[in-house]
């Protein structure tokens, strides 16, 4: 059965940084573009960044353009955010994805909490 | 940026009736268009992907229409399980969700 496991989110203070995870299981993970998502307590959702399946291309919201970086490990089935520079604006449930159009396949989220 | 407008924001639909959302794009997205499911404390569920190809296990019961700015999802026979919120998002430009319709038990 194919799933997603994101790990990594917690509370930070503003100006800190975090690296969320997310382990691939049931499907071949190097086969698909990968995404983030998130979305902040009670709001809608926002596409933050995609990479390639290779890993070789990345692209990103502007709202976190130079902040965050997407990466991937296809040996280890796993997709990263580095986030830097954290704002309370960043406060959300980190979802990832697999989609490079449509998400079809998501993870059940990992919260980032940015505050003093 | 493409801005996806939803309405209505809720709609309360009675059991065994029909639904129909609404999703406008600011500038044409073609078929670029999927939507979404999301139940409180859940991930968001692709129904619908190409503004009306069902996604794998989706009821026959959720329709999708539409092509340019203007589109539609319909849910037809609504059951228990169907209320929650539903997001259009396209994929033309970038990725934007609209901000969501809560179908609610009438």
């Amino acid at each position: 059965q194919a799933q997603l496991v994101e790990s990594g989110g917690g509370l930070v203070k503003p100006g800190g940084s975090l690296r969320l995870a997310c382990v691939a299981s049931g499907f071949n993970f190097s086969g698909h573009y990968m995404s983030w998502i998130r979305q902040a307590p009670g709001k809608g959702l926002e596409w933050l960044s995609y990479i390639s399946n290779s890993g070789s291309y990345g692209n990103y919201a502007d709202s976190v353009k130079g902040r965050f970086t997407i990466s991937r490990d296809n040996t280890k089935n796993s997709l990263y955010l580095q986030m830097n520079s954290l704002r309370a604006d960043d406060t959300a449930v980190y979802y990832c994805a697999r989609a490079g159009r449509a998400g079809d396949l998501w993870g059940q989220g990992t919260l980032v909490t940015v505050s003093s | 940026e493409i801005v996806m407008t939803q309405s209505p924001a809720t709609v309360s639909v009675s059991p065994g009736e029909r639904a129909t959302l609404s999703c406008r794009a600011s500038q044409s997205i073609s078929r670029k268009l999927a939507w979404y499911q999301q139940k409180p404390g859940q991930p968001p569920r692709l129904l619908i992907y190409d503004a009306s190809t069902r996604a794998t296990g989706i009821s026959a019961r959720f329709s999708g229409s539409g092509s340019g700015t203007e589109f539609t999802l319909s849910i037809s026979s609504l059951q228990s399980e169907d209320f929650a919120v539903y997001y259009c998002q396209q994929y033309s430009e970038w990725h934007t969700f609209g901000q969501g319709t809560k179908l609610e038990i009438k």
